[in-house]
């Protein structure tokens, strides 16, 4: 069963705009994390941002915060004042316990995000 | 910063041809995976090691497929008879633990099998 879900194959954005990137999820487990991660056209996999289910507060690295909706069972991304190179693929992830299955990450389909001068 | 390392970039195979692919984890991390990504589509899990052992693995790791870790540094994923549907882009990631520690990704080895 599809556990990460990212509806928006493609976004646009204005270059200084801010954007959100969808995600949800499924998953029966209380004990969770929730991760970005960006793939630029070159290939790699940059991690962006983490968002344990037990946190609080909303995750926030630089210019990626996570609007993390628990109820919702949402972790959208949100990138401020987008730049150029901020043009990339951006896949969803989640890990569930129990983590002595080996902590894999389960991705969703991706957003294709191109950032407009 | 520390990175994952994974040889070669790119491989081209015949069908039914054996490949090895080649990883070099980050030194103090000790949970070891091997993702494929099909032509920039999603990326899908294959297998988890840890410990000197499989502690997971996907229904699309088959008998085909095998992992090992040779020594204290290299973690190899063998494709022991190659099909035109292995063509992918395979990833080797590990962390240092679970729970919050993230997953730090190779740069993948492009695998073409012709």
């Amino acid at each position: 069963a599809q556990k990460i879900t990212q509806t928006q194959p493609g976004m646009f954005v204005q270059e200084k705009e801010a954007v959100t990137l969808d995600c949800t999820y499924d998953t029966s487990d209380q004990s969770y994390g929730l991760f970005w991660y960006k793939q630029p056209s070159s290939g790699e996999m940059i991690f962006l941002i983490y968002q344990g289910s037990y946190d609080e507060q909303n995750a926030t690295e630089g210019r990626y915060s996570l609007n993390f909706q628990k109820a919702r069972k949402s972790a959208n991304l949100v990138i401020s004042a987008s730049q150029l190179g901020d043009s990339a693929m951006y896949f969803c992830a989640m890990r569930e316990v129990p983590y002595n299955q080996g902590g894999k990450l389960i991705f969703g389909q991706g957003t294709e995000l191109s950032v407009k001068p | 910063e520390p990175e994952v390392t994974q040889t070669p970039s790119h491989q081209v195979t015949q069908m039914g041809q054996e490949v090895i692919l080649r990883c070099v984890p980050i030194s103090n991390h000790l949970y070891f995976y091997w993702y494929r990504q099909i032509l920039g589509q999603k990326v899908e899990f294959l297998v988890s090691f840890y410990n000197n052992e499989i502690s997971e693995k996907s229904e699309i790791f088959d008998d085909q497929f095998s992992v090992e870790r040779p020594d204290g540094s290299n973690f190899t994923l063998k494709i022991r008879s190659t099909k035109l549907e292995d063509s992918a882009m395979y990833f080797c990631a590990s962390s240092e633990w679970t729970g919050g520690s993230p997953l730090h990704f190779g740069n993948g080895t492009r695998l073409t099998v012709t």
